[in-house]
């Protein structure tokens, strides 16, 4: 049984498409995120999500809109892809409670875009 | 503001041989620290954490790790490595709202 599994674990699509990107944790975790691994493998926080609310939300392009419609799942969309979208999207979640830390993170197997 | 560096983006070792991947990092409150690995085409998954108890931290798979406060260093260390440890290695440093900052990575090779 999976703890983080995302969906779909490849997508293949052309510049100017939507695609989403769907995560599901059944660790009972209140925290999810989203991060993003170039091909020089560099990961770099995006989203963040404590109990449904947004919490981190990094310099990036508002193409991407991250939706969490309960503390078990968030879900990244992306409008209008671009070349340099391209990459590997983890999914991950945490444990955070009352103490503020994050703590040890619990990735996802990760969905690699490519965009033509 | 919180910062990682890996010093040494490659390392190759022998089998059996020490494996010693380095890692300092910056940090304005007492740090969280996180050593992690990630194997091809999959996640990362968590060797260890540091979190103000021991400073010697032992991990899985025969990992180890040494909290520095005076060299702000957390070097991961194995005395033997193995052909399937080759992988990537992430330390991370945990931050506030759940916002770890992880280092470049370091890739480890092992030769037979």
């Amino acid at each position: 049984d999976t703890a983080v599994s995302q969906t779909p674990k490849y997508l293949v699509t052309q510049m100017g498409n939507d695609k989403s990107i769907k995560c599901e944790q059944n660790l009972g975790h209140d925290t999810m995120y989203w991060y993003k691994q170039d091909s020089k493998k560099f990961l770099k926080i995006m989203f963040s999500y404590n109990n449904k609310e947004l919490i981190i939300n990094e310099t990036v392009p508002n193409r991407f809109s991250p939706k969490s419609p309960d503390k078990a799942h968030l879900n990244l969309h992306i409008n209008s892809l671009e070349l340099g979208d391209s990459a590997v999207y983890f999914c991950a979640s945490s444990l955070m409670g009352t103490s503020g830390h994050g703590g040890e993170l619990f990735f996802g197997e990760g969905s690699r875009l490519t965009v033509l | 503001a919180q910062s990682v560096t890996q010093l040494g983006s490659h390392v190759s070792v022998s089998e059996g041989a020490l494996v010693l991947l380095r890692c300092n990092y910056s940090s304005s409150v007492p740090p969280y620290l996180f050593w992690y690995v990630q194997y091809p085409n999959q996640g990362l998954q968590l060797l260890l954490k540091y979190t103000s108890a021991a400073t010697l931290v032992k991990g899985i798979n025969g990992f180890e790790a040494e909290f520095k406060k005076s060299e702000t260093s957390f070097h991961l260390t194995k005395p033997s490595a193995h052909m399937s440890d080759a992988a990537e290695y992430f330390c991370a440093v945990g931050g506030n709202a759940g916002k770890s900052t992880f280092g470049d990575g370091t890739t480890l090779t092992v030769k037979p």
